[in-house]
């Protein structure tokens, strides 16, 4: 059973453009959570999807950036007209959906703009 | 989001000392976990606490939840440098969500 796989694993992006961070959950989970992390800092809490659903959105900037998790295929964190100040390692982490959660994190995307 | 505070935020000792990390705050989390994470990796889960008072032990590492599900404590006995890294406590809320703490970086110097 793969773990949780996120991909890339480096980005590097100029100022303006987009940055796609994809993330698969492990087989048979259903609940996505992304987190932010700045060097020797804790994971801040962006969102948390279920299947086709946001639950919780409230970690999330309001604007450029959005997450989905489709019935179909890997969980999308965008990033439209990155900023310097986005460049952060994202995490994502993947859990059963059942009572008890048990979260399995990625290795991370680490962004970098440039 | 809730807001757990960790301290302290560094902490570097010398191989076969003991530490206590503390994680604390003001919100009530149906459960508490701690994780260990290290460079250029995501965390990874040590222990999940559930019950007010609830201590656990993991080889030499002692878990306790508080008795208001509000704070915890990670207690490591003869700490060995294969302990260093960024530990991190999260608390789960009642919606499932997940909050992480603000970390703790703990150097073991052999």
């Amino acid at each position: 059973n793969a773990g949780v796989m996120q991909n890339p694993r480096h980005l590097v992006r100029r100022r303006g453009q987009e940055a796609r961070l994809r993330c698969s959950p492990m087989k048979g989970h259903s609940h996505v959570y992304w987190y932010r992390q700045l060097p020797e800092e804790g994971l801040k809490f962006m969102v948390y999807l279920q299947k086709e659903n946001i639950i919780d959105e409230s970690g999330m900037p309001k604007e450029r950036f959005s997450a989905e998790f489709p019935k179909e295929g890997p969980s999308i964190l965008r990033i439209q007209q990155v900023v310097r100040g986005d460049s952060a390692a994202y995490f994502c982490a993947s859990s059963p959906s059942r009572t008890g959660l048990e979260a399995f994190f990625g290795q991370g995307t680490r962004l970098t703009v440039v | 989001t809730q807001l757990l505070e960790q301290s302290p935020q560094f902490l570097s000792i010398q191989e076969g000392e003991n530490l206590t990390v503390y994680c604390n705050s003001s919100s009530v989390f149906s459960s508490l976990q701690w994780y260990r994470q290290e460079p250029g990796e995501g965390p990874v889960l040590l222990v999940t606490v559930v019950t007010g008072g609830e201590v656990k032990k993991l080889k030499r590492l002692t878990f306790q939840f508080g008795d208001a599900r509000k704070d915890s404590s990670l207690h490591i006995t003869a700490a060995q440098p294969g302990d260093t890294g960024l530990y991190l406590c999260a608390g789960v809320t009642g919606a499932n969500n997940l909050f992480f703490g603000t970390g703790t970086r703990l150097t073991v110097i052999p």
